[in-house]
């Protein structure tokens, strides 16, 4: 298997300005989860989607954020109109959900963001 | 809402000493449970997990952690730690009930291991 991966690895913007990151799952995987991680803090949900459909948000998924996963291969995260809060490492994990007792979530390098 | 906590924040061990970092999470129902390292640089690697059946669960590089249902725990312990276990370990809880399977994680132990 290739893991996950994210791009970018790391981007710096400016207060206002959008940003997209991508990300690829793992070949086969029908889950694809987002995640925030601020610094000293452990990753907190934002979204997951099961093949295309994206079946849940958090509360921490303001409207400037939107995701989507066209095909159910590869995904994107967006933010619009970026907050200095916004500044944080965002994660991807993938995982095959056959069922609850085997679901396993693999994560991505992230995709560290600066906001300025 | 379910939460996880992890009790030290930082632990400062020297090499071959035994390790025992805590857990706890505050879901009554059945859970999922799982341990997440993230060494320096790289993204977070799965290091055990348990769904059911035997408490004691062995993981990569030596790991074990225990389930206790009764105290709503899960720590991680390794007999003897090597300076290369230098990294931040996360503990990780989903339930049964959770249809998305979300993670909740802990805020997270950062390990350092002297030579």
């Amino acid at each position: 298997d290739t893991g996950v991966s994210q791009n970018p690895r790391h981007k710096i913007t400016k207060r206002g300005q959008n940003v997209t990151f991508r990300c690829d799952p793992i070949s086969e995987h029908n889950r694809l989860y987002w995640y925030r991680q601020t610094l000293g803090q452990g990753p907190e949900f934002l979204t997951y989607f099961q093949n295309e459909a994206q079946l849940e948000k958090s509360r921490l998924l303001s409207d400037r954020f939107s995701a989507e996963r066209p095909k159910g291969s590869f995904s994107t995260l967006e933010i619009q109109r970026t907050e200095q809060g916004d500044s944080a490492m965002y994660l991807c994990a993938s995982s095959l959900r056959r069922d609850a007792s085997t679901d396993t979530q693999y994560f991505g390098p992230g995709t560290r963001l600066t906001v300025l | 809402a379910q939460s996880v906590s992890q009790h030290n924040h930082h632990v400062i061990l020297s090499e071959a000493a035994s390790l025992e970092l805590g857990c706890n999470y505050s879901y009554g129902g059945t859970v999922n449970l799982f341990w997440y390292v993230q060494y320096p640089g790289q993204h977070l690697q799965l290091l055990l997990k348990y769904f059911s059946g035997d408490p004691l669960v062995k993981g990569i590089k030596g790991f074990e952690a225990e389930f206790i249902k009764s105290k709503f725990s899960f720590n991680l312990r390794k007999p003897s730690v090597q300076w290369s276990d230098t990294a931040e370990y996360f503990c990780a809880v989903t339930h049964s009930n959770n249809a998305g399977n979300m993670l909740t994680f802990g805020g997270g132990t950062r390990l350092m291991v002297k030579p």
